[in-house]
Order: C-alpha cells, then sequence, then structure tokens
C-alpha cells in the first residue's frame, strides 16, 4: 500500500537556521511522482516542486532543496537560513503514474520560524 | 491567470442537511480534484474528474459525491451531514490528460470550510 511518513510534527527555529523536513514514502510502483506542498495559514495548498521516480537528481530553488534518495525512500526537504515568512505548514505527497490527481499526502510537519 | 476558485468559503451547517460546494478550475485545465483536511484523518483524497467523467474516487461513504460539468467547473455535494464531515475542503485543478508541460501538478483553491453542529 501507498504511505507517506513525515515523522516531525512541528519544527521550531530561530530566523536565518537551516532546517530539513523529512518524508519518507512506501510504494510498489516504478512509475510515481512525490510533491511538496506548502500550507499557510490562509488553508491555500502551495506547490513547491514535483519529482519523478526516474530523476534522482538533486534539485536547487533559492533557499530551498531538495534530496530524493530511492535507496531510503526519502525526498528530504531543506531551508536554508529560514525566514519567518517560511512558518507553514509542509507536506509531503506521492501519487501513482502520471495520469492521476489522486495524491497520498504524509500528515504534515508544521515549520514555526521565530525571528 | 485566474486560480482556482472555490465557494462558499464559509458555512455552517446542522447534522442532517445537505451541503453543495462549488469549484472553478484554472481556465483550460480539464482535470478537478476534491480532498478533505480535518485535524484527526489530515488531507484525504475524496474523487477527481476528467471530461465530466469520474476517474478514480477514495474511500468515503456515499453520502459523498460529485459532479464535473461541460466547463469543466465541479460541484461536490454531501447529504446527511455528519459531526465529523466537518472539515477544509479543498479543490485543485490540473492538465492531467492533457498534452502539455507540467500536467499532474495540482493547484488547489482557498478552500471551503464547513463546520456542522
Amino acid at each position: 500500500a501507498q504511505k507517506v511518513t513525515q515523522a516531525q510534527t512541528e519544527i521550531s527555529v530561530v530566523e536565518k537556521e537551516d532546517v530539513t523536513l523529512d518524508c519518507v514514502y512506501e510504494t510498489r510502483d516504478t512509475t510515481y511522482y512525490l510533491f511538496w506542498y506548502k500550507q499557510p495559514p490562509s488553508g491555500e495548498l502551495v506547490f513547491l516542486i514535483r519529482r519523478n521516480s526516474f530523476d534522482e537528481q538533486n534539485e536547487i530553488s533559492g533557499r530551498y532543496s531538495w534530496n530524493f534518495q530511492k535507496s531510503t525512500s526519502s525526498f528530504n526537504f531543506t531551508i536554508t537560513a529560514s525566514q519567518v515568512v517560511d512558518s507553514a505548514v509542509y507536506f509531503c505527497a506521492l501519487s501513482e503514474g502520471y495520469n492521476t490527481d489522486k495524491l497520498i499526502f504524509g500528515t504534515g510537519t508544521r515549520l514555526q520560524v521565530f525571528p | 491567470k485566474a486560480g482556482v476558485t472555490q465557494t462558499p468559503r464559509y458555512l455552517i451547517k446542522t447534522r442532517g442537511q445537505q451541503v453543495t460546494l462549488s469549484c472553478s478550475p484554472i481556465s483550460g485545465h480539464r482535470s478537478v480534484s476534491w480532498y478533505q483536511q480535518t485535524p484527526g484523518q489530515g488531507l484525504q483524497f475524496l474523487f477527481e474528474y476528467f471530461s465530466e467523467t469520474q476517474r478514480n474516487k477514495g474511500n468515503f461513504p456515499g453520502r459523498f459525491s460529485g459532479r464535473q460539468f461541460s466547463n469543466s467547473r465541479s460541484e461536490m455535494n454531501v447529504s446527511t451531514l455528519e459531526l465529523g464531515d466537518s472539515a477544509l475542503y479543498l479543490c485543485a485543478s490540473s492538465a492531467t490528460g492533457q498534452a502539455v508541460s507540467g500536467a499532474n501538478v495540482l493547484t488547489f483553491g482557498a478552500g471551503s470550510r464547513l463546520t456542522v453542529l
């Protein structure tokens, strides 16, 4: 069965600290997609990144970076030099295949960045 | 371009009533999906539609239903409301099923927050 685990329920850091959000997934499929979404207090889920199962290259986008490792079924997300505006709930999600919008979400990690 | 629009944003109902939520996708998107978010169960997939056809359905009772219209707008309905149906209902649209880049990336609306008393 598919499953996404975000073991960290809540993380608190002080501004400018680096923080890594962990995500471990389970799936029996060879073709799948992994996502990270951010949910600020307004409630709207904001897309951050998509990775397919055949692309294990790490990605960096500004202060954000993602480490995808199929060997450990992990897709971790690091924020460098965190800012107060990064405070939100972050969700990791898994979808099977390309032709579906069915996502299996993790339980989310609430990140609080204090000034 | 305009994002995903959900109406109403907030509503209060009593047990036994029914509710209809509406979702207008991003222009050009033909896939619409619905998710329920609660503190206890987290984000759970309800169903997805493409070109007026239900493509997939989550593990919810038959009281939860949906449909999609020819203009890709979608509605979901919950009948005989229960207290446990109180949740944030999120709609998302995508280009999944269409031969465009960035397909299967979901864009979410702000949600409809339902409170059942």
